[in-house]
């Protein structure tokens, strides 16, 4: 079972609320990323990191931010939640970049905004 | 426009039956194919990985089959238990990208009854 990490693991909050989301991993893994999934739909890449003081935005955009001071820790910040982002949130690390490398999930954080 | 496309949506059967899961891919280049099977309220856990060269590859009661020609690929489930009652997601990944792009494709979420 891969050693990552996140907390909490459900979290029902009032809009305008800020919220962070923890995402921690053991393995030493440069690459983190951060993925939002609806129920029944595909997974979709909202932030990824090469390492320490990078960060990227992916493929979907998203209203949160991240951040990345220690390898092992890679946040997801929402400043002001609204109930469109309510959805269950996916943190992932991988040794290496690209396809060839396997990516480890967390076990989500499901978030409901009121 | 890269995509993968999985069928059926959903199954149901009987335990200890065998099941054949399909994926569908557009991606171009392609580098690798996974899958993935994910356990309600988890992240999804990788169960194989195939390049273009390889045509089947197995995991215990897993067996993964590639056509690269057709861009095909399924997964077999062989004497169905209890706790393969899960999601299976198929994700494919590009190499023409520094990222090495993974295309999600929506799951077959499979029920196993007793």
């Amino acid at each position: 079972e891969a050693d990552i990490y996140q907390t909490p693991r459900y979290l029902v909050i009032g809009t305008g609320k800020k919220i962070t989301l923890e995402c921690s991993q053991t393995m030493g893994h440069d690459k983190m990323y951060w993925y939002q999934q609806d129920p029944g739909m595909e997974l979709h890449l909202i932030h990824y990191s090469y390492g320490v003081n990078s960060t990227e935005k992916g493929d979907l955009s998203s209203e949160s931010t991240v951040s990345r001071i220690r390898t092992e820790h890679f946040p997801l910040t929402l400043e002001s939640a609204r109930p469109s982002h309510t959805s269950q949130y996916l943190c992932a690390s991988s040794e290496g970049q690209g396809g060839a490398y396997e990516q480890y999930f967390g076990p989500g954080t499901r978030l409901t905004v009121t | 426009k890269n995509q993968v496309e999985q069928s059926p949506q959903s199954l149901i059967i009987l335990e200890g039956k065998n099941c054949t899961l399909q994926c569908n891919y557009t991606v171009s280049p392609f580098s690798n194919l996974r899958w993935y099977k994910q356990d309600t309220g988890r992240g999804p856990v990788s169960l194989t990985i195939m390049t273009f060269s390889e045509n089947t590859k197995s995991n215990g009661r897993y067996t993964a089959t590639l056509d690269a020609d057709t861009k095909q690929s399924s997964l077999h489930i062989t004497a169905s238990q209890l706790s393969d009652s899960a999601s299976y997601i198929c994700v494919v990944s590009d190499r023409g990208s520094t990222l090495g792009r993974l295309y999600f494709g929506r799951g077959t979420q499979l029920t196993v009854w007793p």
